[in-house]
């Protein structure tokens, strides 16, 4: 089955940038989303459409795509963006929507 | 504003059937496809199924297909998920989300959640 691969944790300290990655076979022909989850909390849109922000989101979340890799970067990160980070695209066939495993952001 | 609101959850025994209800409000529900996401305790997102704006279309996780039946009704803004021969394994916290216009995957509005347990 189809799946996209991010790294379990990623650890900066305040004001440094944050890049979490999300590789897939088919990255390249389908859009990728971007999700934050923080404790307790439902998941938000951070990008859509691999680059994109929706109204309301901070300019310093970014995303970028390059082959079978998408990219969140995270720049200037804050004690306050501390969650669980999800990619999201689907499969080539249409029909079904796949989720990363899901990458921890620790802000040290 | 834009809402959705997700109730039904509850403990079930396995094999026993559950029906969760989104309620949607603060945009125009019968445009929008909507998706099912879960979140098993302490584990990632998994999406469970999404149905188009006009219900014609229903796809569904391997997971699930079979077991879970995604519809809705746009005269009252609802959409639900009815669960039947339920697995301890899909013990999770259930999210309603609305799909991205234009967008096969894409879920810009989120519910809070309700939870389901299966447990003997």
């Amino acid at each position: 089955s189809y799946e996209l691969t991010q790294p379990p944790s990623v650890s900066v300290s305040p004001g440094q940038t944050a890049r979490i990655t999300c590789s897939g076979d088919a990255l390249p022909k389908l859009y990728t989303y971007w999700y934050q989850q923080k404790p307790g909390q439902a998941p938000v849109l951070l990008i859509y459409k691999d680059t994109e922000r929706p109204s309301g989101i901070p300019e310093r979340f970014s995303g970028s795509s390059s082959g079978t890799t998408i990219t969140l970067t995270i720049s200037g990160v804050q004690a306050e963006d501390e969650a669980d980070f999800y990619c999201q695209s689907g499969d080539s066939s249409g029909t079904l929507v796949i989720f990363g495993g899901g990458t921890k952001l620790t802000v040290l | 504003q834009v809402q959705l609101v997700e109730s039904g959850g509850g403990v079930v025994q396995p094999g026993r059937s559950l029906r969760l209800s989104c309620a949607a409000s603060g945009f125009t529900f019968s445009r929008s496809a909507m998706h099912w996401v879960r979140q098993a305790p302490g584990k990632g997102l998994e999406w469970v199924a999404v149905i188009s704006y006009d219900g014609s279309t229903k796809y569904y996780a391997d997971s699930v297909k079979g077991r879970f039946t995604i519809s809705r009704d746009n005269s009252s803004n609802t959409l639900w998920v009815h669960m039947n021969s339920l697995r301890v394994e899909d013990t999770a916290v259930y999210y309603c989300a609305r799909g991205i216009s234009g967008s096969n995957y894409g879920m810009d509005v989120w519910g809070q959640g309700t939870t389901v347990t299966v447990s003997s």
